[in-house]
C-alpha cells in the first residue's frame, strides 16, 4: 500500500527540548493519527483527528490536522527519556477505507 | 475494555518448518482484524485484513496465509518458511473500517 512521508526520519535531542514531526500525503485524508512504539512492542495509539484544521492534545504531545488535507504535525513539548521511540503517522484516504502508514520518526533522547 | 493478545512473543524456526501465529481480541464483536509485518523497526506492511469469519484480503502475495477461524481469531500460517519471512509480525483490530487500529505486542520471527 501507499507510504505517507514522514519527517524527519530520525532525531536526537536534549531532554527538555520540544520536538515537532510532520507527515504528508498527495492525497487528501479523512483522518490522521499518530502512534508510538517502543523496542519490542507494538504501535500505541497516542492522536486522532478527525478534521481539518483539528488540533488536539493528549499530555505534553499535540497533533494538528493539516488544513489542507494532506498533512498533520506532532509536537512534543519538554521531552524526557521515556520519550523514545519510534512516531508513526497513518492517514485514512477520502476514497479509501484502510490506513496508510508513514515511515516513521526514531526519537532519541539524551538525557 | 477491549484488549488484543498475539503469541508467541518470539520464534526461531528453520527454514523450510511450518508456522502458525495466533492473535485474539476481546471486549468486542466481529472487529476488523489485521496482519502487518515489520522489517528492521520501520515500515508497517499489511498483509492480510478480515471483515468477518473466514473473510480474508490478501494485500501483498507471498509465502503466508491468513485465517479467521472465530470472531475474535485471527491466524497467519505458512507451510514452508523462507528466510525472507523473518521481521516482526504485528496484529491488529479495528471496530470497523475507518476507525483507529489498535495493535498487539508482536512476534519476533527469527528464521535460521
Amino acid at each position: 500500500g501507499q507510504q505517507l512521508n514522514q519527517s524527519p526520519q530520525s532525531m536526537f535531542i536534549q531532554e527538555g527540548e520540544d520536538v515537532s514531526m510532520n507527515c504528508t500525503s498527495s492525497s487528501i485524508f479523512n483522518t490522521w493519527l499518530w502512534y508510538k512504539q517502543e523496542p519490542g512492542e507494538g504501535p500505541v495509539l497516542l492522536i486522532a483527528l478527525y478534521k481539518a484544521g483539528e488540533l488536539t492534545s493528549n499530555g505534553r504531545l499535540t497533533a494538528q490536522f493539516g488544513i489542507t488535507r494532506k498533512d498533520s504535525f506532532l509536537n512534543i513539548s519538554a521531552s524526557i527519556p521515556s520519550d523514545v521511540g519510534i512516531y508513526f503517522c497513518a492517514g485514512l484516504p477520502f476514497t479509501g477505507n484502510q490506513f496508510y502508514f508513514g515511515t516513521g520518526t526514531s526519537l532519541t533522547v539524551i538525557p | 475494555s477491549q484488549t488484543i493478545h498475539q503469541w508467541p512473543a518470539t520464534l526461531v524456526q528453520p527454514v523450510g518448518s511450518p508456522l502458525s501465529l495466533e492473535c485474539t481480541v476481546e471486549g468486542t464483536s466481529n472487529p476488523n482484524l489485521y496482519w502487518y509485518r515489520q522489517a528492521a523497526g520501520r515500515g508497517l506492511q499489511l498483509l492480510f485484513y478480515s471483515v468477518g469469519i473466514g473473510q480474508i484480503s490478501s494485500e501483498v502475495p507471498q509465502n503466508l496465509s491468513a485465517s479467521r477461524p472465530q470472531d475474535r481469531q485471527f491466524i497467519l500460517s505458512s507451510k514452508k518458511l523462507l528466510l525472507s519471512d523473518s521481521g516482526f509480525y504485528l496484529c491488529a483490530w479495528s471496530p470497523r473500517d475507518g476507525q483507529p487500529q489498535h495493535f498487539g505486542d508482536g512476534t519476533r520471527l527469527s528464521i535460521l
